[in-house]
């Protein structure tokens, strides 16, 4: 069974740092290309970062480059995202998301989620 | 990297069919036929339910479909049940990126 499990969310100060895990099980990690998606109190879905399966190419919403730093770890079968500089508007749960196929177009769909973790940004 | 346009809020009784609509752009929805749709119930992480416009993972009843003209790609919910109300979200393939919609509340009078 795919699990993916986030970590490391909490309270922060506007201008502060914090760094989500995702611990990933149940496939084969290296070989699946990764995504974070937040979803703010009360709002939509916003796509943050994809990395693919060898870390070679990453994207970022332009919401979030700049101030954000999204790894992986295929020795851990873990996802990182690295955030920087945050404001209150970053202020959300954050999903970690697997892409739906291992070779291929990525961003077909994103077909496992975590449950999220909770970031707030606040004085 | 604007978000795609849905509906806010689409509504039916038990047994029928609604539709949600997602616009974009030539840039994403109409440039790509990666259109997936997500259904969110309070709560709960989103479930991918259509992915490449019209298909659905495994599990997922075919009550719900997916289409798309030019800019605009399409969610039909058949049949609707209790279970259905929930939030929808499409997504679309940007190249570089990828957009989600705002999401669209389907309430079962």
């Amino acid at each position: 069974e795919v699990q993916l499990v986030e970590s490391g969310g909490g309270l922060v100060q506007p201008g502060g740092s914090l760094r989500l895990s995702c611990a990933a099980s149940g496939f084969t990690f290296s070989s699946y290309r990764m995504n974070w998606v937040r979803q703010a109190p009360g709002k939509g879905l916003e796509w943050v970062s994809y990395i693919s399966s060898s870390s070679s190419t990453i994207y970022y919403a332009d919401s979030v480059k700049g101030r954000f730093t999204i790894s992986r770890d295929s020795a851990k079968n873990s996802l990182y995202l690295q955030m920087n500089s945050l404001r209150v508007e970053d202020t959300a749960v954050y999903y970690c998301a697997r892409d739906l196929g291992r070779i291929g177009v990525s961003g077909r769909g994103f077909l496992h989620w975590g449950q999220g973790t909770l970031v707030t940004v606040s004085s | 990297q604007s978000a795609l346009t849905q509906p806010r809020s689409v509504s039916g009784s038990p047994g029928q069919s609604v539709t949600i609509s997602c616009t974009g752009t030539s840039n994403d929805v109409g440039g790509f036929d990666y259109v997936s749709w997500y259904q969110q119930h309070p709560g709960k992480a989103p479930k991918l339910i259509i992915y490449d416009v019209s298909d659905r993972p495994s599990g997922v009843p075919d009550r719900f479909s997916g289409s798309k003209s030019g800019n605009t790609a399409s969610l039909t919910i058949s049949g609707l049940q209790a279970e259905d109300e929930a939030d929808y979200y499409c997504c679309s393939y940007a190249g570089t990126y990828r957009v989600f919609g705002a999401g669209t509340k389907v309430t079962v009078l």
